[in-house]
């Protein structure tokens, strides 16, 4: 079972809209949970961070919610824009013997029509 | 800043070809990644580094190699490439000072094909 789930899977939205993107993890302990934006034949590029102590994160259009008790993430996209449109992915930062490993969900495919 | 550079960014290989990509960055990082991205499977780790002379199993380490001989360069061999190898690969490279942030940064990817 993947530690990291993401849903949905995919999403369509008209360009303006707002959306809402979830994560849900079970790996522990856990040091922190990234977002990440892959534009297509692209890297992926971090957007915000979170700690176990933060609630919400903002930046820019992007804000992100973190509840540590319930191990749930969610990213809004506020007045969406075509460049939104890539995968987004949820990243959290796991102990492993004495380093810290990314374990990461299989992502949220968005496209955004005009 | 160059950031995080993968060569080759394309290859095509015959089944039972060796093959090296070359990940580097210029950030002085203390960790480097490999990792292959699959259709519906996201970001797989295949081995990783935490520093100079130091190489790791991730998830799917079956079939690769890697060496870290100096601590900006990260390689990733495939000694004899099979078809369910290809793939596009990322490396990446984070701070190891930087526990509780830790962003990772990413290369442009390599598409690996082999027929």
């Amino acid at each position: 079972k993947n530690q990291v789930e993401q849903s949905p899977q995919s999403l369509i939205i008209l360009e303006g809209k707002n959306c809402t993107l979830q994560c849900n993890y079970t790996v522990s302990p856990f040091s922190n949970l990234r977002w990440y934006k892959q534009d297509t034949g692209r890297g992926p590029v971090s957007l915000t961070i979170m700690t176990f102590s933060e609630n919400t994160k903002s930046n820019g259009r992007y804000t992100a919610t973190l509840d540590a008790d319930t191990k749930q993430s969610s990213l809004h996209i506020t007045a969406s824009q075509l460049s939104d449109s890539a995968s987004y992915i949820c990243v959290v930062k796991v102990r492993s013997g004495g380093s810290y490993i990314p374990t990461f969900g299989r992502g949220t495919s968005l496209i955004v029509h005009p | 800043n160059a950031g995080v550079t993968q060569t080759p960014k394309f290859r095509v290989l015959k089944t039972g070809q060796s093959m090296t990509l070359l990940c580097a960055q210029d950030m002085n990082h203390e960790y480097m990644y490999w990792y292959r991205q699959d259709p519906g499977m996201g970001l797989r780790l295949i081995h990783y580094s935490v520093g100079e002379g130091t190489t790791a199993k991730g998830e799917v380490p079956d079939g690769y190699n890697v060496s870290r001989l100096k601590k900006q360069n990260f390689l990733l061999g495939l000694e004899s490439a099979a078809p369910s190898q290809t793939s596009v690969y990322f490396c990446a490279s984070s701070q190891h000072r930087d526990i509780n942030t830790g962003e990772l940064f990413f290369g442009e990817g390599s598409r690996l094909t082999v027929l």
